[in-house]
């Protein structure tokens, strides 16, 4: 198994532009978690989706959306973009929704906003 | 609100000699606390989790529930070690939000 699995690895967007980010679980989990990452800092909690349902939401604005297709892949979108938005994008995976179990992550997606 | 301090953003120590990352957090609830290590062009993974009690590399951390900390130890660091270090708290609530802190970069010299 190659692991959770992201595409693209690095893009380059404009302002005002929209993005959609791809995520790959490890084959059997169902729970799929993506998180922003801005330079120097920790990664921060966006959205939670098990069995096709958002099971929680960072704080983040409207312009950010995600989905969960029923072979447990998921999409992240971000409308708008702002340079602010410009950061490395994880997703993991668990097999479970919640409890202290491990999260699997990918190698991340590169946006940059320019 | 839930919150992970690393005060540390660098620590380096010498082949040898006993290391010590400090994650303080802030949470009302009984937390899930967990430690991330991100090595050289490697990706995120679990290093070790406070519910199983367990050292993993020789490190170990424990859960002072008084003090709000979740510190990691090993008594002998090794080259190897040198990694990037994230503390992270999980409130539960049935979803699995991570709550990471800045991370701490630990350097080992040889």
């Amino acid at each position: 198994d190659a692991g959770v699995t992201q595409s693209p690895t690095h893009l380059i967007k404009t302002r005002g532009q929209h993005v959609t980010l791809r995520c790959s679980p490890i084959s059997g989990h169902k729970s799929v978690s993506w998180y922003q990452q801005v330079l120097g800092q920790g990664p921060q909690f966006i959205f939670q989706y098990y069995e096709k349902e958002e099971r929680g939401r960072g704080n983040f604005p409207d312009r950010f959306s995600a989905r969960q297709f029923p072979n447990y892949s998921s999409e992240l979108n971000v409308n708008a973009l702002l340079l602010g938005d410009s950061a490395l994008y994880l997703c993991a995976s668990s097999t479970v929704s919640g409890g202290p179990y491990e999260q699997y992550f990918g190698p991340g997606t590169r946006l940059t906003v320019t | 609100a839930q919150r992970v301090t690393q005060p540390e953003k660098l620590l380096s120590v010498f082949k040898g000699a006993p290391v010590e990352l400090k994650c303080n957090y802030s949470y009302s609830g009984s937390p899930e606390l967990f430690w991330y290590v991100q090595y050289s062009r490697q990706r995120l993974q679990l290093l070790l989790r406070h519910i199983s009690r367990e050292s993993i590399k020789g490190f170990t951390a424990d859960l002072n529930k008084g003090e709000t900390s979740f510190h990691l130890k090993k008594p002998f660091a090794q080259e190897e070690d040198s990694a990037m270090y994230y503390c992270a708290l999980s409130g539960g609530e049935g979803a699995q939000k991570l709550v990471f802190g800045q991370g701490t970069r630990l350097t080992i010299n040889p």
